[in-house]
């Protein structure tokens, strides 16, 4: 298995649910990435890691929290989300955090809030 | 702070037609750029990237990119499209200092029709 990984594929929730989407990239990189892409919206960047570490909070609800246990896994645990909330969520990843390292992204976790 | 704006929302075009996807950028300091494709159901896929040297890129699928300084332009060129190419086109930049992260457009649909 190669590339980034996103599970589950697709998800419907209440406002009220806890739930956690997964990413698993599978090329050795050491940044991963979390995006929402909302209909004609841009790609919004939402959090970034780096060697494990976090290092880019952009300015995103506290109702979404990002976990990174290695550099090969990251997660978004969500609850109490709101029906704004509903986009496809992409994960990717870099070699590292260079701006100069392109990005490799998952196919996403298309989100649904009842 | 960076930003991307692409000109276009939508372009139609037909088979075996020359197509180009424009895109301008905003920085104060030196930036790369990429290109990437988003298929329907997918995630992101790099398609070129401009990181310095010849302003002429050359990506997958045919495409290539011209980097413009003074026009501060990066637009996607390809010289014969096919219907395969009908997908969503992302520009991107990030910035060598300060914030590294990619900025991106709002996307070009590009539909090809027989």
């Amino acid at each position: 298995e190669t590339g980034v990984t996103q599970t589950p594929r697709h998800l419907v929730m209440g406002m009220t649910n806890k739930k956690s989407l997964k990413c698993e990239q599978h090329l050795g990189h050491n940044a991963m990435y979390w995006y929402k892409q909302s209909a004609k919206k841009p790609l919004e960047l939402m959090f970034v890691y780096n060697f494990k570490e976090q290092t880019e909070n952009n300015s995103v609800p506290s109702r979404f929290s990002p976990e990174c246990p290695n550099s090969s896994h990251l997660f978004l645990h969500l609850h109490t989300l709101q029906p704004e909330d509903s986009a496809l969520y992409l994960c990717a990843s870099s070699q590292d955090g260079g701006a100069h390292q392109p990005q490799h992204f998952g196919d996403g976790t298309r989100l649904s809030i009842l | 702070a960076q930003s991307v704006t692409q000109l276009d929302s939508q372009v139609p075009v037909f088979e075996e037609a020359p197509v180009e996807l424009r895109c301008n950028y905003s920085s104060s300091v030196s930036v790369y750029l990429f290109w990437y494709v988003q298929y329907p159901n997918q995630g992101l896929q790099l398609l070129l990237k401009y990181l310095s040297g010849s302003t002429l890129v050359k990506g997958i699928n045919g495409f290539e990119a011209e980097f413009n300084k003074s026009q501060t332009s990066f637009h996607l060129r390809k010289p014969s499209v096919h219907i395969s190419d009908t997908a969503e086109y992302f520009c991107a930049v990030s910035e060598n200092t300060g914030r590294r992260a990619l900025t991106f457009g709002s996307g070009t649909r590009l539909q090809v029709q027989p």
